[in-house]
């Protein structure tokens, strides 16, 4: 059964980068027809996708986050990580990773995200 | 980005009401919608993908319909262990977006 981890700094610093790691047990990052990605919340609102990186390296990104954005994976840890520059405070939120999977129907992928890691807080303050 | 939009934002319902959560969306996402369930200092959790199939492991209580622009979570018997937020989310097209969340509570 697979499970996720995420693990990183619970404080960053305004203007800082913060740097995240997904860590991937109970099967291989780079089997099956699988995206992993990043969600963020923060606290008492709701999720927002950061993005999302194939194990061939191809990544998503939105829009919004894109300039500060970096989704790479590490298939030799079984790791994805996320790094998130120049935070702010609107940067505060539990940090999700979740794996992406295509269900193919009808001859198209469906994507949903089928199983989350726990979270982790990041909080942004000097 | 496609904007998801879902009503109402909460509801009171006591165990065995029939509830009903609706989703729509910006624009036609065909079939390409998941709804998703998260308890309090939870993960969120899948309960329904492409519209209406039912995650595996998930009760057959949770039904999903809907297909364009507008769908429908449906719990047929609400149990306690249901009272949570629930989310719609497309997969249609990146950035996937997600519904602001409707939360269901006790009557």
């Amino acid at each position: 059964q697979v499970q996720l981890q995420e693990s990183g700094p619970g404080l960053v610093k305004p203007s800082q980068t913060l740097s995240l790691t997904c860590t991937v047990s109970g099967g291989s990052i780079s089997s099956g027809t699988y995206y992993w990605s990043w969600i963020r919340q923060p606290a008492g609102k709701g999720l927002e996708w950061i993005g999302r990186i194939y194990t061939s390296g191809s990544t998503n990104y939105n829009p919004s986050l894109k300039s500060r954005v970096t989704i790479s994976v590490d298939t030799s840890k079984n790791q994805v990580s996320l790094k998130l520059s120049s935070v702010t405070a609107a940067d505060t939120a539990v940090y999700y990773c979740a794996r992406d999977i295509g269900y193919q129907l009808s001859s198209y992928y469906h994507y949903c995200m089928d199983v989350w890691g726990q979270g982790t807080t990041v909080t942004v303050s000097s | 980005d496609i904007q998801m939009t879902q009503s109402p934002s909460s509801l009171s319902a006591s165990v065995g009401d029939r509830v009903t959560i609706t989703c729509r969306a910006s624009q036609s996402i065909s079939s390409y919608l998941n709804w998703y369930q998260q308890k309090p200092g939870k993960a969120p959790k899948l309960l329904i993908y492409a519209a209406s199939s039912l995650q595996s492991g998930v009760p057959s209580r949770f039904s999903g319909s809907g297909s364009g622009t507008d769908f429908t979570l449906t719990i047929s018997s609400l149990q306690p262990e249901d009272f949570a937020t629930y989310y719609c989310q497309q997969s249609y097209i990146t950035p996937w977006t997600f519904g602001q969340g409707t939360k269901v509570d006790v009557k």
